[in-house]
C-alpha cells in the first residue's frame, strides 16, 4: 500500500483567508483524490487530481474555491479559499494505485475556521 | 448513481462476543466493496475488499465480511471482539462501470466495552 503524508496535519484560520493542504505519496500514482469530512459526517469526494490535467469537480465544488495542482505523480495540494466557519472539517487526500482497486487515504488535515 | 448505507449510527459489544457492523449498497454494474476504519484523529485505514470471487472475504486484524448479491449487503464481522476495535468504520462502494467514483456510507460508530 501507499504511504501518504499531509501537510499541515491541523491549522486553525481566520475568516476570508486561505490554505493550501500538501499531500505527498511514497510511490507515482496516477490519481489522486480528495476528500472533505465534515463534523459527524462520511466523506464527500471533492475533485479528483490527474497528473498533466485539469482536476474534476464533483457537484457542489468549484475550482475558484477549491483549487488544486497535481504538478508529479506524487504530490498534490489542495487549497481552500476565502474560508468561512461552513469549511471547518477534516480534508483527506487518497490515491488509487493503477494495481489495485481501493484507495489509501492520508491522514487528513483537519482545519477550523474561526 | 450509487449510494450506500449504514442503517446503525452505533453498535455496542461486548469484548469477546462477535460483531456486526452492516452495509447495504445499490449500484449499476457490478459493484466493487470496501470497508475502511477511522480511529480518532487517523484517516482511514482500509481493512477489506469485495472485487469478484468468493462471497466470504478476509481482511485486517480478523475482520470478514460476507457479498451477499440478492440482499444488495456487505456486511462487516469479526468473531470475537476486541476493545481496540472501538472505531468509526465506512463502508463504500464503486461500479465496475462507472470510474473511480467512491461512495461512502454514513459510517458506523463501534464501542466495544470490556
Amino acid at each position: 500500500s501507499a504511504v501518504i503524508s499531509q501537510k499541515p496535519s491541523r491549522d486553525i484560520c481566520q475568516r476570508g483567508t486561505s490554505l493550501t493542504i500538501q499531500c505527498q505519496v511514497d510511490s507515482q500514482v496516477t490519481m489522486m483524490f480528495w476528500y472533505r469530512q465534515q463534523p459527524g459526517q462520511s466523506l464527500t469526494l471533492i475533485a479528483t487530481a490527474n497528473q498533466g490535467s485539469e482536476a474534476t469537480y464533483e457537484s457542489g465544488f468549484v475550482i475558484d474555491k477549491f483549487p488544486i495542482s497535481r504538478p508529479n505523480l506524487t504530490f498534490s495540494t489542495l487549497t481552500v479559499s476565502n474560508m468561512s466557519p461552513e469549511d471547518s472539517s477534516i480534508y483527506l487526500c487518497s490515491v488509487g494505485p493503477s494495481s489495485s482497486y481501493e484507495q489509501y487515504f492520508g491522514p487528513g488535515t483537519r482545519l477550523t475556521v474561526t | 448513481a450509487q449510494s450506500v448505507a449504514q442503517p446503525e449510527d452505533q453498535v455496542n459489544v461486548a469484548e469477546g462476543n462477535p460483531l456486526t457492523v452492516k452495509c447495504t449498497y445499490s449500484v449499476s454494474g457490478n459493484p466493487y466493496l470496501f470497508w475502511y476504519v477511522q480511529y480518532p484523529n487517523r484517516g482511514l485505514q482500509f481493512l477489506l475488499k469485495y472485487i469478484t470471487g468468493d462471497n466470504l472475504v478476509k481482511g485486517s486484524y480478523g475482520f470478514e465480511a460476507e457479498f451477499n448479491k440478492s440482499q444488495t449487503s456487505f456486511h462487516l464481522k469479526k468473531p470475537s471482539a476486541l476493545v481496540s476495535d472501538s472505531a468509526l468504520y465506512f463502508c463504500a462502494v464503486k461500479s465496475n462501470n462507472a470510474g473511480n467514483m467512491l461512495t461512502f456510507g454514513g459510517g458506523t460508530r463501534l464501542m466495544v466495552k470490556p
